[in-house]
């Protein structure tokens, strides 16, 4: 069974560009949540979909969307990009919304110069 | 939002040695959860406890539910060297997950 897939792994972006991520969950999983990772702040909750409808939203500025198809695979997007964005972003995917047993992919790590 | 305090931030032991890191919180959950994060990669889930007082093992890790909901420790015996990584708690509660900032574990061989 294949596990979560995020593309694409790596990316550089300068500041003002916007960016597009992809994960695709584990076939069968229709929840999607979407994680930041800095070395400072750790790893913070950005959004969740479910059957393609946001369930869940962290507290993060409104240059942060995503979505999600109907065959559960999501897109996340960041507008006019901040150097502060630079992170690891990674992807989870669950049966149910915020399930126990979420599996995170391997991340997109997100430079921005 | 709250995170979780998780400590200790970064541990330096032998191998063969146990190892003990804990997570606390001043709310309570109703799910704690373990992970395990090596470099480039995403963390993957070691141990989930789903009741206060829950004792869990798997393999040479051993979790535990706080009786208060409110914290939990996990243990690690015999370190290996591939034991080396960032663990991360993560407690969970009405769809709402928090993690801690991550136990750096270093194996001296």
């Amino acid at each position: 069974k294949a596990g979560v897939t995020q593309t694409p792994r790596y990316l550089i972006k300068t500041r003002g560009q916007q960016v597009t991520l992809s994960c695709s969950p584990i076939s069968g999983h229709r929840s999607v949540s979407w994680y930041q990772q800095t070395p400072g702040q750790g790893l913070q909750f950005l959004f969740e979909y479910f059957s393609e409808t946001q369930r869940n939203k962290g507290n993060f500025p409104g240059r942060f969307s995503g979505r999600q198809f109907s065959n559960s695979r999501s897109e996340m997007n960041v507008s006019t990009l901040e150097l502060g964005d630079s992170a690891l972003y990674l992807c989870a995917s669950s049966l149910v919304p915020i399930n126990t047993e979420a599996f995170f992919g391997q991340g997109t790590r997100l430079t921005v110069v | 939002g709250q995170q979780l305090n998780q400590s200790p931030q970064s541990m330096f032991i032998q191998e063969g040695e146990d190892v003990s890191m804990n997570c606390t919180s001043s709310s309570i959950f109703n799910t704690w959860l373990w992970y395990k994060q090596d470099p480039g990669e995403g963390p993957v889930l070691l141990i989930a406890l789903y009741k206060a007082g829950e004792l869990t093992s798997n393999g040479r890790l051993t979790a535990q539910f706080g009786i208060t909901r409110k914290d939990s420790f996990l243990n690690i015996s015999a370190s290996i060297p591939s034991d080396v990584g960032i663990y991360f708690c993560a407690g969970l509660k009405n769809n709402d997950m928090r993690f801690g900032a991550g136990t750096r574990l270093t194996v001296k061989p």
